[in-house]
């Protein structure tokens, strides 16, 4: 069974300092990775993942992720947040074949001027 | 395309009342899934379903039941409400289950049992 942790519950940033979001992962199989973001009172909806390939992701606003093996983990990182950037980003995984989506417990980004 | 939709946004419930939370898509997905959603909890797994007539329990899905008669819809169905549901609910569907395939969320729907 796959499980992620998000060990932040919440990270305080200044519009355009940089930031990163930490996400840790435990799998035995081989996994896909995701970070979904949630603005206030919207569903989620998919920032970025990681197939295979190339080990840095990008989304089409700024953010990246970085999946590292070895370190099981899969980081969110920007380097220069936007005050609409506030939300919580949740990490989730996924194993290869008839798998779940298991999600992690969120971090809340809050960015103020 | 409307994508996934959810009704109501919002309600209360009294102890041992009954409801049905609907959830639409009109991507011709597959496969959909109902979660829940509790403060520093993240998304647990209610029920998920692989097609017409076929569902299957998450990790959660005591105290709820789904049924899945058309591609389109998904309701889910409390039958006796007790304050341990008070969440938010979430729908989703996807094309695919295995891989990768992103899962296309709807608002969700802020449930209150007193």
């Amino acid at each position: 069974a796959q499980s992620v942790t998000q060990l932040d519950s919440q990270v305080p940033v200044f519009e355009e300092a940089p930031v990163e979001l930490r996400c840790n992962y435990s799998s035995s199989v081989s996994v896909y990775l995701f970070w979904y973001v949630q603005y206030p009172n919207q569903g989620l909806q998919l920032l970025l993942k990681y197939l295979s390939g190339s080990t840095l992701v990008e989304s089409i606003n700024g953010f990246e992720a970085e999946f590292n093996k070895s370190q099981t983990s899969f980081h969110l990182r920007k380097p220069s947040v936007h005050i609409s950037d506030t939300a919580e980003y949740f990490c989730a995984v996924k194993g290869e074949g008839f798998q779940k989506l298991v999600f992690g417990t969120g971090t809340r980004l809050l960015v103020s001027p | 395309n409307a994508g996934v939709t959810q009704t109501p946004k919002f309600r209360i419930l009294k102890i041992g009342q009954s409801m049905t939370l609907q959830c639409t898509q009109d991507m011709n997905h597959n496969y959909m899934y109902w979660y829940r959603q509790d403060p520093g909890m993240g998304l647990k797994l209610i029920y998920y379903s692989v097609g017409a007539g076929i569902t299957d329990k998450g990790e959660v899905p005591n105290g709820y039941n789904v049924s899945r008669s058309t591609t389109e819809d998904f309701p889910l169905r409390l039958e006796l409400a007790a304050p341990s549901q008070t969440s938010v609910y979430f729908c989703a569907s996807s094309q695919d289950f295995g891989g990768a395939d992103t899962q296309y969320f709807g608002p969700g729907t802020r449930l209150t049992v007193l």
